[in-house]
C-alpha cells in the first residue's frame, strides 16, 4: 500500500486549543482524503474529508487544509475540548481503498 | 443513519479453533465492504475489499485461506479467521460504502479476537 505520513505521534494541548495534525501522502492518484476520529475499543468515526480539488473545508470545529502541490493536508480542531482526547488519523483513498497515516493520541487538558 | 453493526464485539478462542465475524449496514445497502486489522496502539490496515456477490480482494500479505470473507447481501459480510493461532489476536473492524458511490466508509465498533 501506498504510505501516508502523520506526524505529530502524540500532542496535548489545554482546553480552547487548536490541535493541528499534519499528512503527508506521497501517489496523486489519491483522490479523497478523509480523517477519522477514534476513541480507545471503539471503530473510527468520520469526522470531515477533503477532495484535492479544493484547498480547504470546514466542518463545525474541524477544518482541513490541503495543498495539492506539497501532497499535504491537515486537521485543525478549533475550540479543543477535553471530550475531543482521542486518536486521529489521516487517510487517503484511491478507488475506495483507505490507507491510513499512523495516527496521533490527542490530550486535551481542562 | 448510516450504521454498520459488528457481532460479536469480543471473542476468545482456543488456537486451532475458528472465528466467524459479521458485519452488517443497518440502515444502507452496501455495495463494498472492507475488512481492517489494527494491533494495539497501531494504525489500521486494509485486509481485503468484499463485493456483494463476488471474490473479495485481498491486500498483499494477507492470507485468502486463512481470512475467509463472504459478502452474500448489500447489508452484510463475514469474516472468518480459520485455524487461529495468537498472532491472529487483533481487533477486527469492518467499513461499508454506501451503494450510491460515494466515497466515504462507515465503521463497525470493532471486533477484539483474543485467541488462547
Amino acid at each position: 500500500q501506498q504510505q501516508v505520513k502523520q506526524s505529530p505521534q502524540s500532542l496535548i494541548v489545554q482546553k480552547g486549543g487548536i490541535p493541528i495534525i499534519n499528512c503527508a501522502y506521497e501517489n496523486t492518484a489519491f483522490d479523497y482524503f478523509p480523517w477519522y476520529q477514534q476513541f480507545p475499543g471503539k471503530g473510527p468515526a468520520l469526522l470531515i474529508a477533503i477532495r484535492p480539488d479544493v484547498s480547504e473545508k470546514k466542518e463545525g470545529r474541524f477544518t482541513i487544509s490541503f495543498n495539492k502541490s506539497a501532497k499535504q493536508f491537515s486537521l485543525h480542531i478549533m475550540d479543543s475540548q477535553p471530550g475531543d482526547s482521542a486518536t486521529y488519523f489521516c487517510a487517503a483513498s484511491r478507488w475506495s481503498r483507505l490507507t491510513f497515516g499512523e495516527g496521533t493520541q490527542l490530550t486535551v487538558n481542562p | 443513519g448510516a450504521v454498520v453493526s459488528q457481532h460479536p464485539s469480543w471473542v476468545i478462542c482456543k488456537s486451532g479453533t475458528s472465528v466467524k465475524i459479521e458485519c452488517r449496514s443497518l440502515d444502507f445497502q452496501a455495495t463494498t465492504m472492507f475488512w481492517y486489522r489494527q494491533f494495539p496502539k497501531q494504525s489500521l490496515m486494509l485486509m481485503a475489499t468484499s463485493n456483494e456477490g463476488s471474490k473479495a480482494t485481498y491486500e498483499q500479505g494477507v492470507e485468502k485461506d486463512k481470512f475467509l470473507i463472504n459478502h452474500a447481501s448489500l447489508t452484510l459480510s463475514t469474516l472468518t479467521v480459520t485455524s487461529a493461532h495468537p498472532e491472529d489476536s487483533s481487533f477486527y473492524i469492518c467499513s461499508a460504502r454506501w451503494r450510491g458511490g460515494s466515497d466515504t466508509q462507515y465503521f463497525g465498533p470493532g471486533t477484539r479476537l483474543t485467541v488462547l
